[in-house]
């Protein structure tokens, strides 16, 4: 088993420019999430898919979008890069069921310039 | 609100000096206390978690913790390969449905030879 993966690790962007995150994961997890990792602010929740065909805001969706494409995938989207979207970027998913752990993919760094 | 406080920011220990690390919660009906280790460059790799208060959970050096206000992550003799910031997160009842994490900010880890 792969566990989660994500697609780029590193993204360079400028100001205005749109790109799509890609996770996958192969442990038949139900449930995916996004965070965002910034020095000093911890990980913080952007969006998350609590099952195949639902999708939710979490504490800091403005500025993306995201898509549960199947059971396996989930999406995030920059439609309008800005500055303050430079981050580490991560993908984890859980069972949806007991135990409640979430498992990480290894992080895309994206810098806006 | 659900707040997760780790102290302290950073620890320094010296090869073989045990310590404690601290997690201190508020949360509206606890689900779960999750702990995870995290290298520099990677995404968060899942530790533990507990559920109730006086349970404890062990791996190699580490013994993870749990009363109804704050988890302690105790290192015993610590060795270099143990430096890495450790992440505590909780889920409450509310959040089962979802599995959504609150995360604390981290407590870095530096084992001196």
């Amino acid at each position: 088993n792969a566990g989660v993966t994500q697609t780029p690790k590193f993204q360079v962007l400028k100001t205005g420019q749109s790109m799509t995150l890609q996770c996958a994961q192969d442990m038949n997890h139900n449930s995916m999430y996004w965070y965002r990792q910034d020095p000093g602010m911890g990980l913080r929740l952007i969006y998350y898919s609590a099952s195949e065909g639902t999708t939710d805001k979490g504490e800091v969706p403005n500025g993306y979008n995201v898509s549960r494409l199947n059971k396996r995938e989930f999406s995030l989207r920059l439609e309008s890069a800005a500055p303050s979207q430079t981050s580490v970027y991560f993908c984890a998913s859980t069972p949806g069921q007991p135990p409640y752990e979430q498992y990480f993919g290894p992080g895309t760094r994206l810098t806006v310039t | 609100e659900d707040q997760v406080t780790q102290s302290p920011e950073a620890l320094r220990l010296q090869e073989g000096e045990s310590s404690s690390l601290n997690c201190s919660y508020t949360v509206s009906g606890l689900r779960g206390l999750f702990w995870y280790r995290q290298d520099p460059g990677k995404g968060p790799e899942f530790l533990f978690t507990l559920y109730s208060a006086g349970e404890e959970k062990e791996k190699e050096r580490l013994k993870a913790t749990l009363t109804k206000k704050e988890s302690f992550l105790h290192i015993t003799a610590p060795k270099p390969e143990d430096s890495a910031t450790y992440l505590c997160a909780v889920q409450a009842h509310g959040s089962s449905n979802t599995g959504k994490l609150i995360f604390g900010q981290g407590t870095t880890l530096q084992v001196k030879p």
